[in-house]
């Protein structure tokens, strides 16, 4: 148990709809970062937040978009889905700091889009 | 970033040690170098983390030589449950924008 839970676990969703991801991190983790994984494949970032605030976005369009709460927690949102966004979405909370400790990765929420 | 390289595959038996090698050569002076090991269906797992040299803890080993260009992850007396992807990534100093290849795709067999 890593102390970072995801919800929800499992989402199906039809192309052209909108979907909220959500992340609850680690208690005294001020970063969250978000994860796409395609089938096979490893991990791609989306983005990250620190204190609120983007800082570090990865190759993805301006449709994944995301929010970090005051305790922490964020949510990843995707408008307009299309079939290739079908992928585990993972959230990863760490504390910023200069050396770059380990991030903590939630289990995973498994979207579908049909 | 430093761009990471590693096998894609490998294949072991019940009780072997297991050396992942992983290549970095853009490494930047205060990079760190981090593995996490994958299961199916779940979330990256982080298995050790160095700098230089040698680092061990109760799962794992990390061997970095001085120019710090590769590692090595080594793994102890495999069993059936480390069958799992293994990731090698450098993140940019302060921030945890990680860059996952394909990974080594470990198979332990009995």
């Amino acid at each position: 148990e890593t102390g970072v839970t995801q919800s929800p676990t499992h989402l199906i969703k039809t192309r052209g709809q909108q979907v909220t991801l959500r992340c609850s991190s680690q208690s005294g983790h001020n970063t969250v970062s978000w994860y796409q994984q395609a089938l096979g494949q490893g991990p791609q970032f989306i983005f990250q937040y620190y204190r609120e605030e983007e800082n570090g976005r990865g190759n993805f369009p301006p449709r994944f978009s995301g929010l970090q709460f005051p305790n922490y927690s964020s949510e990843l949102n995707v408008n307009a889905l299309e079939l290739d966004d079908s992928a585990l979405y993972l959230c990863a909370s760490s504390p910023q700091g200069e050396v770059v400790t380990e991030a903590f990765f939630g289990q995973g929420t498994r979207l579908t889009v049909v | 970033l430093a761009k990471t390289t590693q096998p894609i595959s490998m294949d072991s038996y019940e009780g072997q040690e297991v050396n992942i090698t992983c290549s970095h050569n853009n490494i930047a002076t205060n990079d760190y170098i981090t593995w996490y090991q994958q299961f199916p269906s779940q979330g990256p797992r982080f298995i050790i983390q160095g700098y230089k040299t040698k680092v061990t803890n109760e799962v794992a080993s990390l061997f970095i030589p001085a120019d710090r260009k590769s590692s090595t992850l080594s793994l102890p007396r495999v069993s059936l449950s480390d069958t799992a992807v293994y990731y090698c990534l450098v993140p940019r100093s302060g921030t945890y924008k990680y860059i996952f290849g394909t990974g080594t795709r470990l198979k332990v067999l009995a």
